[in-house]
C-alpha cells in the first residue's frame, strides 16, 4: 500500500522556539495533504488542507500564523510551529491522497505522527 | 454532516470474531461509510469501506444495514495486534475542495490472550 513517511517521531523543544514538521508520500503523489493535531486521549482533530501549489485552507479556530503549512512539491507537505508553547505540545498527524480527496470513496494514507513536547 | 455513534470501548477474546457497532442514522444516499484504526502511538490506517453492499478485504468485513444506518466491522479472528481504536466515520466535502475525515471518539477495543 502507499506509504507516507512523517519526520521526526518525537521532538522536544523549548517555549518560544518553531519546530518543522515534515510529511513525506514516499510511493505516489500526493495533491492533497491533511494536518492533524491529537491531544492525550482524545481523537483526531483536524487542523488544515494544504493543496500542493496553493495556499493551505485553515479550519476554524486554527491560527495559520503559528501553524505554517508548505505543500511546495508533490510529495513533501511541512508543518511549522512557530513560538511553541507548552500547550502546543501535542500528537500531530499528516495524511495524504493520491487523487486529491475528490471522491468520498477515496481512503486516506496516514503518517506515523510525531509528538510534539514544548517544555 | 452525518454523524456515527459507536460504544465506547469492547472486549474481545484472542481468535475470537469481533463485531464493532455503528450507527449512522443521518446518513445520505451518497455517504460512504468508512472504518479506520489507531493503534496506540501510531497514525491511523484505512481498513475498509463501503456504499451498500458488504464488503470484505484482508483485514477486515463491513456488513451494511439494508436501511444504511448501521454497519458493523467484523474481525474474523482478533489477535493482540487488532488492539486499537476504531473509527467509523462518513467523508463529507469541505470547503477546502477535497472529502474530509472527521473523527469521532471511536471505540476502543481490547483483546485478551
Amino acid at each position: 500500500g502507499a506509504v507516507v513517511s512523517q519526520h521526526p517521531s518525537w521532538v522536544i523543544c523549548k517555549s518560544g522556539t518553531s519546530v518543522k514538521i515534515e510529511c513525506r508520500s514516499l510511493d505516489f503523489q500526493a495533491t492533497t495533504m491533511f494536518w492533524y493535531r491529537q491531544f492525550p486521549k482524545q481523537s483526531l482533530m483536524l487542523m488544515a488542507t494544504s493543496n500542493e501549489g496553493s495556499k493551505a485552507t485553515y479550519e476554524q479556530g486554527v491560527e495559520k500564523d503559528k501553524f505554517l503549512i508548505n505543500h511546495a512539491s508533490l510529495t513533501l507537505s511541512t508543518l511549522t510551529v512557530t513560538s511553541a508553547h507548552p500547550e502546543d505540545s501535542s500528537f500531530y498527524i499528516c495524511s495524504a491522497s493520491p487523487t486529491g480527496a475528490v471522491a468520498p470513496n477515496e481512503k486516506l494514507f496516514f503518517g506515523s505522527g510525531t509528538q510534539l513536547s514544548v517544555l | 454532516d452525518a454523524k456515527t455513534t459507536q460504544p465506547n470501548s469492547m472486549e474481545s477474546n484472542e481468535e475470537e470474531p469481533v463485531h464493532l457497532p455503528c450507527n449512522h442514522s443521518t446518513i445520505s444516499g451518497t455517504d460512504y461509510i468508512h472504518w479506520y484504526r489507531q493503534l496506540p502511538s501510531q497514525g491511523p490506517e484505512y481498513v475498509i469501506h463501503g456504499l451498500t453492499s458488504n464488503v470484505n478485504n484482508r483485514m477486515a468485513s463491513l456488513a451494511i444495514a439494508e436501511d444504511r444506518k448501521s454497519s458493523t466491522l467484523i474481525l474474523h479472528r482478533a489477535t493482540l495486534r487488532d488492539a486499537a481504536v476504531y473509527y467509523c466515520i462518513l467523508p463529507h466535502y469541505s470547503g477546502a475542495g477535497s472529502y474530509q475525515l472527521t473523527f469521532g471518539k471511536g471505540t476502543k477495543l481490547s483483546v485478551i490472550p
